[in-house]
């Protein structure tokens, strides 16, 4: 069955800093991978996206991913962070099988220190 | 291209009342699927429809029931409400199941009282 973790319920860092939330993953075979963005009192958005065409994908407002299939990770980074960046973050994985759903983490909270 | 849209936004019941909620997908789109979102549980899959059929369907009571209709628009409902029902329920859609990006409405917040 697939899986995702996601490493740390709230993650804190100071504006300006780099952002690194951690996603692992759990599937038989290279699955397609996600990251959302909740905004208090939104839906998710999706950030970015993995379909095996590129290991390092960017997705909008400057965050992107890499795909490390040796370590089963998908960690979400953005160089600098900024005070709009707080929120909720979420990984999902999207299994290859046409009938299965897409699975979510239990989400990561990103505070920014000003 | 309009976006996910659910209806109410809002809304107020008392337990044992039953709550009815919709959402229209994406035009062309049609997978609906439905979470339950709560401070303590998370995110959570309550079940997907795709051309009307229940596709996949979560560890929820059956008082959770849901349906879609054949413009892809789908509604659930929940029967006999509990204080613990308050969350706000989420949907998403896609083009399809597997490698499809899901794209979710803004939610509608349920309060139980």
């Amino acid at each position: 069955a697939q899986s995702v973790t996601q490493l740390g319920s709230h993650v804190s860092v100071s504006e300006g800093a780099l952002v690194l939330l951690r996603c692992n993953y759990s599937s038989s075979v290279p699955p397609y991978l996600f990251w959302y963005v909740q905004y208090p009192n939104q839906g998710l958005q999706l950030l970015l996206k993995y379909t095996s065409a590129a290991t390092l994908v960017k997705g909008i407002n400057g965050f992107e991913a890499e795909f490390k299939k040796s370590e089963t990770s998908f960690h979400l980074t953005k160089p600098s962070a900024h005070m709009s960046d707080a929120a909720e973050y979420f990984c999902a994985v999207s299994p290859m099988n046409r009938d299965d759903k897409i699975i979510f983490g239990k989400g990561t909270r990103l505070h920014i220190l000003p | 291209k309009a976006g996910v849209t659910q209806t109410p936004r809002y809304l107020i019941k008392t337990r044992g009342q039953q709550v009815t909620l919709s959402c229209s997908p994406i035009s062309g789109h049609r997978s609906v699927s439905w979470y339950q979102q709560t401070p303590g549980q998370g995110l959570q899959f309550l079940f997907e429809y795709f051309s009307e059929t229940q596709r996949n369907k979560g560890n929820f009571p059956g008082r959770f029931s849901g349906r879609q209709f054949s413009n892809s628009r789908s509604e659930m409902n929940v029967s006999t409400l509990e204080l613990g029902d308050s969350a706000l329920y989420l949907c998403a859609s896609s083009l399809g199941s597997s490698g499809y990006e899901q794209y979710f409405g803004p939610g509608t917040r349920l309060t139980v009282t």
